[in-house]
């Protein structure tokens, strides 16, 4: 089992409709989750941090987090072509040290 | 967020040749900056935790002596491709690491080996 599981997709939503990203890690002792976008050809970059169960909002994204479930999730309201990019959940098992899922692809069609 | 660059961003080389990219904080003292290998349609590996003044902290099976890290000073981590081979022709990234564990990218380079 890998430490940090993502459905590899590609997911495909059209424009304006929510997608759902969705990870699973292995690591009860996990304090600190990351959401990281990155384009083809970029480097990832930040989207959302969580650290506590429940919901953080910021504009149209939402992580979520469920500790007990061992889950965190990634909504992105009104999707928009622009959106379309590999997502990459990010868990810190180590002091500092990010262990990445192996990502999802979205694509917002227009 | 901190702000990181990394040069070059491009390099082609000959097998066999030595290849250093710097990776520099701009606007963060980084004490901790790792260091990943990226494939084609692959997920990010970490390949080492640069930590500055002291040895980096290689992964398993990444091989210390081919991939030498330092880490002089508080804004700046080198990693050289010693005796670089085809099979190292990679995606390599950078990272800082900012408050909350937050880890901020640099652009990353693009290594080819003929």
């Amino acid at each position: 089992q890998k430490e940090v599981e993502q459905n590899s997709g590609p997911l495909s939503v059209p424009e304006g409709a929510i997608a759902s990203l969705n990870c699973t890690y292995s690591d009860r002792g996990s304090q600190s989750f990351f959401w990281y976008r990155q384009y083809s050809g970029k480097s990832p970059e930040l989207i959302m941090s969580i650290y506590s169960n429940g919901d953080k909002e910021d504009g149209r994204f939402t992580a979520q987090l469920n500790k007990a479930s061992q889950y965190v999730s990634l909504l992105i309201r009104d999707s928009q072509p622009s959106d379309s990019a590999t997502y990459l959940c990010a868990v810190n098992t180590n002091a500092g040290k990010s262990t990445f899922g192996d990502g999802t692809t979205l694509t917002v069609k227009p | 967020g901190a702000v990181v660059s990394q040069h070059p961003s491009w390099v082609i080389c000959k097998s066999g040749t030595s290849v250093k990219i710097e990776c520099r904080s701009l606007d963060f003292q980084a004490t901790t900056m790792f260091w990943y290998r990226q494939f084609p349609k692959q997920s990010l590996m970490l390949m080492a935790t640069s930590n500055e003044g002291s040895k980096a902290t290689y992964e398993q099976g990444v091989e210390k002596d081919k991939f030498l890290i330092n880490h002089a000073s508080l804004t700046l981590s080198t990693l050289t491709v010693t005796s670089a081979h085809p099979e190292d022709s990679s995606f390599y990234i950078c990272s800082v690491q900012g408050l909350g564990e937050t880890q901020y990218f640099g652009p990353g380079t693009r290594l080819l080996v003929l």
